[in-house]
């Protein structure tokens, strides 16, 4: 089957810290992969995406690269900021089913001054 | 307008009581889902509306009745829910392919 797993938070950062979730999948096929996020009181939106191997995804600083040989695509962000404090939310479209997104659970970052 | 709206943003409802949530968005998308979504959980797909015909129904409840009105609007009517159905449900829209979805903040339910 399909699914998602994210490492467990809360996770809590000082300002410009280096910022790593790890985000691994399984799935049948090659699918694609994405990190979403939400900010306090709005809802989910999208961060950046990953289609194939090998792609890496950017976007306002994060980083995820499609790691088919570890199966996973972890977040990284290399000086965080306390606008960053968010829940980020790894997701899948299998190949097959391609109206569905698979979650993973979440992971609550919260960054301090 | 890049947002999907969701009415009311809190919900508290008896088992006995009927209900409506409602969905909103005027960037022209054609497929709308609904998402539910219980605490520390991650969103679970309910429904997908592709053109305002229902392609995808996860097995739900029948207690949960999706509506389409129009290509903009996506219902969720609620009958008889149990507390088990107290959760999050958010709404969604993409062009097609659900490559980039946009939610809306969601509609917080509690089943008393």
């Amino acid at each position: 089957g399909n699914s998602v797993t994210q490492m467990e938070g809360p996770v809590t950062l000082s300002e410009e810290a280096f910022l790593t979730i790890n985000c691994t999948y399984t799935a049948t096929g090659y699918p694609s992969l994405f990190w979403y996020v939400q900010y306090p009181g709005e809802g989910l939106q999208l961060l950046l995406k990953a289609t194939k191997a090998d792609d890496k995804g950017s976007n306002k600083g994060f980083e995820a690269t499609y790691r088919k040989e570890t199966t996973s695509f972890h977040l990284e962000k290399g000086s965080v900021q306390v606008s960053d404090s968010a829940v980020y939310f790894c997701a899948l479209r299998a190949q097959t089913g391609a109206n569905n997104l698979f979650f993973g659970t979440g992971t609550r970052l919260t960054v301090i001054p | 307008d890049t947002e999907v709206t969701q009415t009311p943003k809190h919900l508290v409802m008896g088992m006995t009581n009927k209900k409506s949530l409602k969905c909103e968005q005027h960037m022209g998308h054609r497929a709308m889902y609904w998402y539910k979504q219980k605490a520390k959980k991650p969103p679970e797909l309910m429904f997908v509306y592709s053109y305002e015909k229902l392609s995808i129904n996860e097995s739900v409840p029948s207690r949960f009745s999706p509506e389409c009105p129009n290509s903009s609007l996506l219902n969720l009517h609620l009958h008889a829910l149990q507390p088990e159905d107290s959760a999050l449900y958010l709404c969604a829209s993409s062009q097609s392919l659900p490559e980039k979805l946009f939610f809306g903040s969601g509609t917080q339910l509690s089943v008393l």
